[in-house]
């Protein structure tokens, strides 16, 4: 198994350009997060979703549309990208009510936005 | 409201002596706590959790962690410290009311000096 793999790795925008990160998973796990890293801040939640077609902001969604129109799958789009979103990007997914909950993570996505 | 606080963003310690990692948490109800690692570059990887039962947790790589629910605290500690220990930890708590929100720490960073 892959586990959870995104792409890409790297990218650089300039300023009010626009890119989609995907995320697939192969553990058909429900539920699947973006997150945000930034240096000192830990991890901050962007968009969720807990199923296939369902999608919910998180604590930090503006600038950011997701969507989830396979299980396995999960997109996050960035429409007009601006400096602030700078960041690495985690994509991770987890199971149903009732397992164990914890999180498995892909590599990251670093990007720059100049 | 949950929240978790990891107290130190550095922590340093010489090979083979034992190693603590603090982590004090806040959440409604009966907590689930994790701890996941990041080494360099890396997404973030599952070390150990508390959903219920004993206090003393064992994990991966030789790693444990007490839970405290009087101090509300979930410390991450391994008896004798390793250089490939040095990595970035994460705390991370949930609370088993519903709902599937994960609040992640700041970090703690953990050098191990040879």
């Amino acid at each position: 198994n892959a586990g959870v793999t995104q792409t890409p790795k790297f990218r650089v925008l300039k300023t009010g350009q626009s890119m989609t990160l995907l995320c697939a998973q192969d553990m058909n796990h429900e539920y699947m997060y973006w997150y945000r890293q930034d240096p000192g801040m830990g991890l901050r939640l962007i968009h969720y979703s807990v199923g296939e077609g369902t999608t919910a902001k998180g604590e930090v969604p503006d600038g950011y549309n997701v969507s989830r129109l396979k299980k396995q799958n999960f997109l996050l789009g960035l429409e007009s990208a601006a400096p602030s979103q700078t960041s690495v990007y985690f994509c991770a997914s987890s199971g149903l009510a009732g397992s164990s909950y914890e999180q498995y993570f892909g590599p990251g996505t670093r990007l720059t936005v100049t | 409201a949950q929240s978790v606080a990891q107290p130190e963003d550095q922590v340093n310690v010489a090979e083979g002596n034992p190693l603590t990692v603090k982590c004090t948490y806040s959440v409604s109800g009966n907590p689930y706590l994790f701890w996941y690692v990041q080494y360099p570059n890396r997404g973030l990887q599952f070390l150990l959790k508390y959903i219920t039962g004993d206090n003393l947790v064992k994990g991966s790589y030789g790693f444990e962690a007490e839970f405290n629910k009087s101090q509300t605290s979930f410390h991450l500690k391994k008896p004798s410290a390793l250089v490939s220990d040095s990595a970035l930890y994460f705390c991370a708590v949930r609370a088993n009311t519903g709902g599937f929100k994960t609040i992640f720490g700041a970090g703690t960073r953990l050098f191990v000096k040879a």
